[in-house]
């Protein structure tokens, strides 16, 4: 099975600030990379699809980069609607693993 | 609209069973890639199970496979998880989700989970 890890597990940040979260496969998936926003109690939220494909609605202060095993998701300017935990997805062969997500909070 | 309304969890005895369902409007389950994904009390997201559109390709994660079985009845436009032989550690939200697929200029499939459903509350307890 494929491990996906992120980093960090969770970070402070203010309203305005550049955040970047990174992503990291055991092997190498190509650009089979997905990443979901959660915010507490309600369902995953797609954002970037194919490592770097905005999903259709989505903000785009949000971008997705990266190939082979190292990913990352980059929030340009953190607005107030953007503390949540971020998961990235690989979805190169099954399982399709989850990362273990990281946290966004209010600095 | 598309929608994905997940019912038929609650507290189960271990050892017993439960069938979670996940009733599709706005799209045509047969038409997609289905997903259960599941998230334990304060923990992250785990892929359960995926049945393809053509219904032939169920794939289960391990820790499920043999004790859950995904289906889908295309007449009621609905995803099903039959899950017997429950554990104390199955206890979690389970979401259903629609799959997509993008194609790439090579004709490359990617996969992803573009709508999900509120997801459904399964506790495992004695």
């Amino acid at each position: 099975d494929i491990q996906m890890t992120q980093s960090p597990s969770s970070l402070s940040a203010s309203v305005g600030d550049r955040v970047i979260i990174t992503c990291r496969a055991s092997q190498s998936i190509s650009t089979y990379l997905n990443w979901y926003q959660q915010k507490p109690g309600k369902a995953p939220k797609l954002l970037i699809y194919v490592a770097s494909s905005l999903q259709s609605g989505v903000p785009s202060r949000f971008g997705g980069s990266g190939s082979g095993t190292d990913f990352t998701l980059t929030i340009s300017s953190l607005q107030p609607e953007d503390f949540a935990t971020y998961y990235c997805q690989q979805s190169h062969s099954a399982p399709f693993t989850f990362g273990p997500g990281t946290k966004v909070d209010i600095k | 609209e598309v929608q994905l309304v997940e019912s038929g969890g609650g507290l189960v005895q271990p050892g017993g069973s439960l069938r979670l369902s996940c009733a599709a409007s706005g799209f045509t389950v047969s038409s997609h890639w289905m997903h259960w994904v599941r998230q334990a009390p304060g923990m992250g997201l785990v892929w359960v199970s995926h049945i393809d559109s053509n219904g032939f390709n169920r794939l289960y994660a391990d820790s499920v496979q043999g004790r859950f079985t995904i289906s889908r009845d295309n007449a009621k436009n609905t995803l099903y998880l039959q899950m017997n032989s429950l554990r104390a550690e199955d206890t979690a939200v389970y979401y259903c989700a629609r799959g997509n697929t993008y194609y790439d200029f090579w004709s490359r499939e990617y996969y992803y989970m573009d709508v999900w459903g509120k997801g459904t509350t399964v506790t495992v307890s004695s």
